[in-house]
Formats: structure tokens, C-alpha cells, sequence
């Protein structure tokens, strides 16, 4: 009940495309739902975030959708672009002291 | 200013052998978390510290492992005869305590047990 779910485990895109990355969860008491951007050699870094009461929060290229009668969320990188490679994580918290983090997706972008 | 800190960032042990990871949080941020990323895994939550206090040690793998947190700030993560399955990214994150879960991560230290 405490795991997040993410697929796919690796996502190859061409320059421009899109790039879809889903996640699920089974804990309704999960209130808080980031995403990870990881580069190799570096610690995660905050790419977007959302709270239940809302479906969609869009950043820039970067939409996250959320689905809370599924119990699914998922982040779409738009024009996706070279530099977007690298390991994205999902994550979800069920109270305001950690996260539990999906598998991660790697995501390679070629020109 | 600087982000998160970790020293050292790798560290090659032997079995059996303890081990210091050492975290330098953002100023002022006084939530500290400590997470352990296996090789080709998610982030594993290990433990939360609050100021000092720890209110959530629930990710702690053994008894092995334990942590504290000095002045609200310096954090440090022992383990205790190391085991080859202890190898893996220890990652430090840390927030301010009104930033809802805005966690920001260290570059993590390299344990590699032989």
C-alpha cells in the first residue's frame, strides 16, 4: 500500500515528441505527488509537483496529469529535447516527512 | 547559496567495517532526510530528522544503520559492519519546514563494499 508504481522502465523519444511517464499508487493518503529529474552523478532535483485537489499543473514544457479516482499520475514533457535525458522519478507522500519514490523511467532523447 | 552537501562522495570499505556518510544541509532548512538509491532502484526513504529529533526512523533497514543530527544542521549516517549489500548511492535531502515536501538532494555518497 505504500509503493508507487511507474512505467515504462525505459522511454526512447525522437527530438520534438512527446514523452509520456505514468505512475499509480494504492494509499488515498498520499497528498502530495513530485517528480524527480536525475542526471547521471547527481543527486534528484525538483522538476514539478501537484496536490490532489487539482488534475493538471503545467510548467513549461512539463505537465503533470492526475487522476485521483484512478489513483494515477503521469508527466508529459513536451518538445521533448536532448537534454531532457536523463532518470525521472515519481514520487508521492503520505505525510509532510518523506516521499516514496517510484523505480524511475530513463529516458533518452536522440536528435 | 551553497545546496546540500555530502562528504565523501564515494567510499570503498571493507565487510565488516563502519562507515560515516556525512550530510551539510541548505541554511535554515531544518527538515533533514537520509535515502538510499540501489543500483538501477527508486530512492528507498531511510530516516527524518526534525531539528534533532528523529520522528521517523521507519526506513532504517537494521540496526546496523543509525543517524543524528547535531546544532539542527550537520547530519551523520553510520553503518556498522558493512555488508556487501549495503553498496549503494546514500543520498541527504533537505527542506524548509513550510515548503511542502520541496525536498532538495545532495549529490550523494558512493558506499562500496568489498
Amino acid at each position: 500500500q505504500q509503493q508507487v508504481k511507474q512505467s515504462p522502465q525505459s522511454l526512447i523519444v525522437q527530438k520534438g515528441g512527446i514523452s509520456i511517464i505514468n505512475c499509480a499508487y494504492e494509499n488515498t493518503a498520499f497528498d502530495y505527488f513530485p517528480w524527480y529529474q536525475q542526471f547521471p552523478g547527481k543527486g534528484p532535483a525538483l522538476l514539478i509537483a501537484i496536490r490532489p485537489d487539482v488534475s493538471e499543473k503545467k510548467e513549461g514544457r512539463f505537465t503533470i496529469s492526475f487522476n485521483k479516482s484512478a489513483k494515477q499520475f503521469s508527466l508529459h514533457i513536451m518538445d521533448s529535447q536532448p537534454g531532457d535525458s536523463a532518470t525521472y522519478f515519481c514520487a508521492a507522500s503520505p505525510r509532510r516527512n518523506k516521499l516514496i519514490f517510484g523505480t524511475g523511467t530513463l529516458l533518452a532523447v536522440q536528435p | 547559496g551553497a545546496g546540500v552537501s555530502q562528504s565523501p562522495s564515494n567510499k570503498v570499505t571493507e565487510k565488516g567495517k563502519d562507515v560515516e556518510l556525512r550530510c551539510d544541509p541548505i541554511s535554515g532548512h531544518t527538515a533533514l532526510y537520509w535515502y538510499r538509491q540501489s543500483l538501477g532502484q527508486g530512492l528507498e526513504f531511510l530516516i527524518y530528522f526534525q531539528g534533532n529529533s528523529a520522528p521517523d526512523k521507519s526506513g532504517l533497514p537494521s540496526d546496523r544503520f543509525s543517524a543524528e543530527r547535531t546544532g539542527g544542521s550537520v547530519s551523520t549516517l553510520t553503518i556498522q559492519r558493512t555488508q556487501q549489500e549495503d553498496s549503494a548511492v546514500y543520498l541527504c535531502a533537505s527542506s524548509f519546514p513550510t515548503s511542502y515536501n520541496e525536498q532538495f538532494f545532495g549529490p550523494g555518497t558512493r558506499l562500496t563494499v568489498l
